[in-house]
C-alpha cells in the first residue's frame, strides 16, 4: 500500500519491557518525524531525521531510542517502558524536494504501558 | 518559537461557511502559516498553508492579515466530514522541518 503506516496500531506492554513502533513510508521522502499526543498537550515532537543515518532529538526524546537505517524506515523504540509512555505516536514524513511543506501522517500507533 | 492562540471549540451547522481564526503575533517574517486538522482517531493532515497572501485549495481558503498577525481558515460550505481539531501552525522549514503544535479548534458540524 502506498502512503505511511505504523505497526501495531495497538499495544499494551508491562512497565520495564522495550517496544518498538514501526513507521514505514513508500515515497522515499527524507524527513520522518515521532510525535506523541497526550490529552492536554498538543503534538509533541520526540525525534525526527532528516536522511538515513541522520537523526535528532525534538522535545521530548528521553526514554525512546530511532534508527534509520533506510530511507523508508524509522522505528521509535522504548527501552524500558514506563506509564508516563503511555500514548498515541504519530509517525510523519516530508519531502522538501515537493516545495510544500505538507507533512504525512501515520494512523498512529495506540500505546499502553501497565 | 511563535505561538498560537486559537479558540478552544467552535460549532457550525452543515452546508454553511465556517471561518476558524488564528493569533500569531510573534510570527517571524520567514514563517510560513500552516493549517493541520485532525479527525477523530486519526493522524494529523495537511489543509494549507499560505506566507503572505491568501490561498486556496480544494479543501479550504487562507486568509492572511495584511500585518501577519492573524489568519484565518475558511471552510466554504461544512460538512459533517469537516468536525476535526483544525491547528494553526508557524512553520519555518529552516527551524529543520518542525512543527510546534497547540490545543487547535475543536469544531463540531450540526446536521
Amino acid at each position: 500500500d502506498a502512503g505511511i503506516t505504523q505497526s501495531p496500531r495497538y499495544k499494551i506492554t508491562e512497565t520495564g519491557r522495550q517496544v518498538t513502533l514501526m513507521c514505514h513510508q513508500t515515497w522515499s521522502h527524507s524527513y520522518m518525524f515521532w510525535y506523541r499526543q497526550d490529552l492536554g498537550h498538543g503534538l509533541r515532537l520526540i525525534y525526527y531525521s532528516a536522511a538515513a543515518d541522520i537523526t535528532d532529538k525534538g522535545e521530548v526524546p528521553d526514554g525512546y531510542v530511532v534508527s534509520r537505517s533506510k530511507t523508508e524506515n524509522f522505528p521509535l523504540t522504548l527501552e524500558s517502558a514506563t506509564r508516563s509512555q503511555t500514548s498515541v505516536y504519530f509517525c510523519a514524513s516530508e519531502d522538501p524536494g515537493l516545495g510544500s511543506y505538507e507533512q504525512y501522517f501515520g494512523p498512529g500507533t495506540r500505546l499502553t504501558v501497565t | 518559537d511563535a505561538k498560537t492562540t486559537q479558540p478552544n471549540s467552535m460549532e457550525s451547522n452543515e452546508e454553511e461557511p465556517v471561518h476558524l481564526p488564528c493569533n500569531h503575533s510573534t510570527i517571524s517574517g520567514t514563517d510560513y502559516i500552516h493549517w493541520y486538522r485532525q479527525l477523530p482517531s486519526q493522524g494529523p493532515e495537511y489543509v494549507i498553508h499560505g506566507l503572505t497572501s491568501n490561498v486556496n485549495n480544494r479543501m479550504a481558503s487562507l486568509a492572511i492579515a495584511e500585518d501577519r498577525k492573524s489568519s484565518t481558515l475558511i471552510l466554504h460550505r461544512a460538512t459533517l466530514r469537516d468536525a476535526a481539531v483544525y491547528y494553526c501552525i508557524p512553520y519555518n522549514a529552516g527551524n529543520n522541518r518542525k512543527l510546534i503544535w497547540g490545543l487547535g479548534t475543536s469544531l463540531a458540524v450540526n446536521p
